[in-house]
């Protein structure tokens, strides 16, 4: 079964820094481009980052550049996201989601996505 | 970036009717279009992509038509699981990818 698993959420004050995980099983992880994707609390849904299978690229929303670090380590088929000077506005739950491709127009259709982690960021 | 923009932002529907929701975005995508689901408390779920393909163990009554810059998604006859919020995506001018913000489909 394709399955992925995040954790690492949690409450962080302003200006913090947090470290999400993410999981992958079932499938060839390099083979997949993986991405973040946020969603704020009673709001729609944000791309946040992505990286391609090999991890040679990686891609940011504007709103997150020189904040958010995406990476994975394909030897243990789990992508992260290494979050710093933390702002309210980066208050949601966090998915990550695996692309049909490892790279291309395709790497963004994401057809498996983890059930979410929470992170709030308040004082 | 391109903006995608759903309409309308609520619709009711009654079970067995048909249900149109619409999807435009600000510059061509293509064909490079996808829908998902999401049901509350839970993580969306790819329904379409390549603007009328539908994903893997998606029933029949879901369709999806457009190119360019306008696209709709068809629930055929309504059943009570499909009450739910719909996104559609583009991913054809990436980064970044840009969502839609949501047509929220609710019981007539």
């Amino acid at each position: 079964e394709v399955q992925l698993l995040e954790s690492g959420g949690g409450l962080v004050q302003p200006g913090g820094s947090l470290r999400l995980s993410c999981a992958a099983s079932g499938f060839t992880f390099t083979n997949s481009a993986m991405s973040w994707v946020r969603q704020a609390p009673g709001k729609g849904l944000e791309w946040v980052s992505g990286i391609s299978g090999s991890g040679g690229s990686t891609y940011y929303a504007d709103s997150v550049k020189g904040r958010l670090t995406i990476s994975r380590d394909n030897s243990k088929n789990t992508l992260y996201l290494q979050m710093s000077s933390l702002r309210a506005e980066d208050t949601a739950v966090y998915y990550c989601a695996k692309g049909v491709t490892g790279i291309g127009t395709r790497g963004g259709i994401m057809d498996v996505w983890g059930q979410g982690t929470t992170v709030t960021v308040s004082s | 970036e391109v903006v995608m923009t759903q309409s309308p932002a609520t619709l009711s529907v009654s079970p067995g009717e048909r249900a149109t929701l619409s999807c435009r975005a600000s510059q061509s995508v293509s064909s490079n279009l996808a829908w998902y689901q999401q049901k509350p408390g839970q993580a969306p779920r790819l329904l379409i992509y390549g603007a009328s393909t539908r994903a893997t163990g998606i029933p029949g009554r879901f369709s999806g038509s457009g190119s360019g810059t306008e696209f709709t998604l068809t629930i055929s006859s309504l059943q009570s699981e499909d009450f739910a919020i719909y996104y559609c995506q583009q991913y054809n001018n990436w980064p970044p990818i840009t969502f839609g913000q949501g047509t929220r489909l609710e019981i007539k």
